[in-house]
């Protein structure tokens, strides 16, 4: 069973197109996160949100908004694509919302725009 | 300064061999450590925790310096199946997030 689930695994999309990405955890974990990772290699959080609250990085551009229907997803919405944006998009999950024990990520979507 | 910094490598080492790499991070007041491995075109893996007094899973070793800010990995009798990016993680003491440095690469050669 994959503990953290994404999908797609790849997506290719034009310039100003809107697209989403899914992710699924089945940990039973109650925090979860976004992550993108650059060709520079640095992973830089996103979002992160747990049932309480949603907490926005704020360098994120607000063409960026993650939806939660509920603690075991937290899907990717993206629109008006750009060219900066292609990275690759982790999802990762945690018990509590401390880092404490660590994150458990999911395998990646590999965003291309062109 | 960045909140956690890393030679990026690579180390090239034999098998069999031992190669040890540091990072540094900025905040001193983070309380949770980690290494991280990341292989090619995959995601992150947990490899260990770092705690205070150090500490051995078997082949790798993690050492915490509070004073000097900075964490180490030690591996010893390197493998092939060893080759890949070690990400340094360190916890943001502003809001418990981790922050993750851009890793050191590792590529054991036979």
């Amino acid at each position: 069973d994959t503990a953290v689930s994404q999908t797609p695994k790849y997506l290719v999309t034009q310039m100003g197109n809107d697209k989403s990405i899914k992710c699924e955890q089945n940990l039973g974990h109650d925090t979860m996160y976004w992550y993108k990772q650059d060709s520079k290699k640095f992973l830089k959080i996103m979002f992160s949100y747990n049932n309480k609250e949603l907490i926005i990085n704020e360098t994120v551009p607000n063409r960026f908004s993650p939806k939660s229907p509920d603690k075991a997803h937290l899907n990717l919405h993206i629109n008006s694509l750009e060219l900066g944006d292609s990275a690759v998009y982790f999802c990762a999950s945690s018990q509590g919302d401390t880092g404490v024990y660590g994150y458990t990520f999911g395998s990646g979507t590999r965003l291309t725009v062109v | 300064r960045k909140e956690v910094e890393q030679d990026p490598g690579p180390f090239n080492v034999p098998e069999g061999a031992t190669v040890a790499f540091n990072c540094t991070y900025s905040n001193s007041a983070s309380q949770s450590f980690f290494w991280y491995r990341q292989d090619c075109r995959k995601e992150p893996k947990l490899l260990m925790s770092v705690y205070s007094s150090g500490n051995e899973d078997g082949r790798f070793t993690a050492q915490l310096n509070r004073a000097s800010q900075y964490i180490s990995l030690l591996i010893r009798d390197s493998k092939l199946s060893d080759s890949a990016t070690y990400l340094c993680v360190v916890n943001r003491p502003e809001d418990y997030k981790l922050s993750f440095g851009a890793g050191t690469t590792v590529t054991v050669r036979a």
